[in-house]
């Protein structure tokens, strides 16, 4: 089965750092991969995700690369705020389910 | 509004008693899932159903079991053969089970058995 590891567990940044949280995974059947913010004692929402075509997505602040060959893909927040404070869980997905990742606990000081 | 509905947010049990988890949603997806968030971990799949009355096993379903009757509901049940069921169980939905599709999460149960 796919074996995700995601580094670091934890990041700690000031405001207005960027972060980069990395994301690898073994089954070379993975097609779709999407990262997700979990905010305490809420469920995880969707923020950025990539398809396996295409190697860079962008959306404001928040950036996703993958590499298919290395099998790895990464979250690049840039311009952290406060509210991006939160647990982000990569979740590459091959057949029907989505393998989470164990979690980066973010934290950005003011 | 549309969204996943949980409920209740708290529930306490005694061990040895089985307790059913309510999933509802208005989004007209086809697909729900399961999942169980212990403290530092990842989301772990326990069931997914892809269309009404069907569903399958996740990677880890012994001691749960679930029904699809209706296409909006998708209610857990924890059974007292589940050796540790203290944990934050989520619903999820997506419009198609196929892959490759968001899913959107309830706000979760926290559930405890003493």
């Amino acid at each position: 089965g796919e074996n995700v590891e995601q580094h670091p567990s934890t990041l700690s940044v000031q405001e207005g750092d960027s972060a980069v949280i990395k994301c690898t995974y073994s089954d070379s059947a993975s097609n779709y991969f999407p990262w997700y913010k979990q905010e305490l004692g809420k469920g995880p929402q969707l923020i950025i995700d990539i398809r396996s075509n295409v190697g860079e997505k962008k959306d404001q602040r928040i950036a996703v690369t993958l590499n298919k060959t290395a099998k790895h893909f990464s979250l690049h927040i840039t311009e952290t705020q406060p509210e991006d404070s939160a647990v982000y869980f990569c979740a590459p997905q091959a057949g029907t389910a989505l393998i989470f990742g164990k979690g980066t606990t973010l934290s950005v000081s003011s | 509004d549309g969204g996943i509905t949980q409920s209740p947010k708290y529930l306490f049990r005694k061990e040895g008693q089985n307790v059913t988890l309510s999933c509802e949603q208005n989004l007209n997806h086809d697909a729900m899932y399961w999942y169980r968030q212990d403290p530092g971990q990842g989301l772990r799949l326990i069931y997914y159903s892809q269309i009404v009355n069907d569903f399958q096993k996740g990677d880890i379903a012994e001691g749960y079991s679930v029904s699809r009757e209706k296409k909006e509901s998708f209610p857990l049940t924890v059974t007292s053969a589940q050796k540790n069921p203290t944990a934050f169980y989520l619903c999820a939905s997506s419009i198609d089970g196929g892959g490759g599709y968001e899913q959107y999460f309830g706000p979760g149960t926290r559930l405890t058995v003493t």
